[in-house]
């Protein structure tokens, strides 16, 4: 079936460098994609969208690439910071299927300070 | 965005009981969904809580086994029955506030543990 996943299961950088984050997805027919962010104990956290019609969006220190050719998205997290350490899932969606989410299968980051 | 609360946060429960997991929101939202995270896992979806009807259950997931309600537009419960030791997840809610099917965010969760 279809399936959204991550290349790496755990990403670790130094603090103050800039983290990419990779999913891969499978379904040409996704209208949007998110990225969430889940600390321990907590639940996700939304960080950013994106809809397939765009191939770039800037947040506060976060940017995300869709590239519908490779079918392939990723996040940039800027300077990154010890409390950016969390496990980055992204999700994708279908804008006639009612909001239902399918969610890749996570990547942890490791902030080391 | 909306401010989602669940109760209760965590429960350790017996295998064979039913627990039910409260989601309330602090506005009206359009959309209500429950997801399972099960151990160290990504996140699957459950059903779609629908007010006033019944919920719309993915494949894998049963009403018998996942009885949902939402009265109203701001409040939802998923009751997990008869449960085992495989039913040992987080429990999560998440709402669709506006139109946008991408505006969607999620409560903090509940962790439940089945002995």
């Amino acid at each position: 079936g279809e399936n959204v996943g991550l290349h790496l299961p755990t990403l670790s950088v130094q603090e103050g460098d800039n983290s990419i984050i990779n999913c891969a997805y499978s379904n040409s027919a996704s209208d949007y994609f998110i990225w969430y962010k889940q600390e321990s104990g907590k639940g996700p956290q939304f960080i950013i969208d994106i809809r397939s019609n765009m191939d770039k969006r800037q947040g506060q220190r976060v940017t995300v690439l869709l590239n519908k050719t490779v079918k392939h998205l990723s996040l940039q997290i800027a300077a990154t910071q010890p409390g950016d350490s969390a496990v980055y899932f992204c999700a994708e969606g279908f804008s006639g299927n009612t909001g239902k989410l399918i969610f890749g299968q996570g990547t942890t980051l490791q902030v080391k300070p | 965005s909306a401010v989602i609360s669940q109760k209760p946060s965590r429960d350790i429960c017996q295998r064979g009981t039913s627990l039910t997991i409260q989601c309330q929101v602090d506005s009206q939202v359009t959309m209500m969904f429950w997801y399972r995270q099960q151990p160290g896992q990504s996140l699957t979806l459950i059903a779609t809580a629908n007010q006033g009807s019944e919920a719309t259950y993915e494949s894998g997931f049963v009403i018998d086994k996942f009885p949902i309600s939402r009265p109203n537009l701001t409040f939802s419960t998923l009751t997990v029955s008869n449960m085992s030791p495989e039913d040992s997840s987080i429990y999560l809610c998440s709402v669709q506030q506006g139109l946008l099917p991408y505006e969607q965010y999620f409560g903090p969760g509940t962790r439940l543990t089945v002995t």
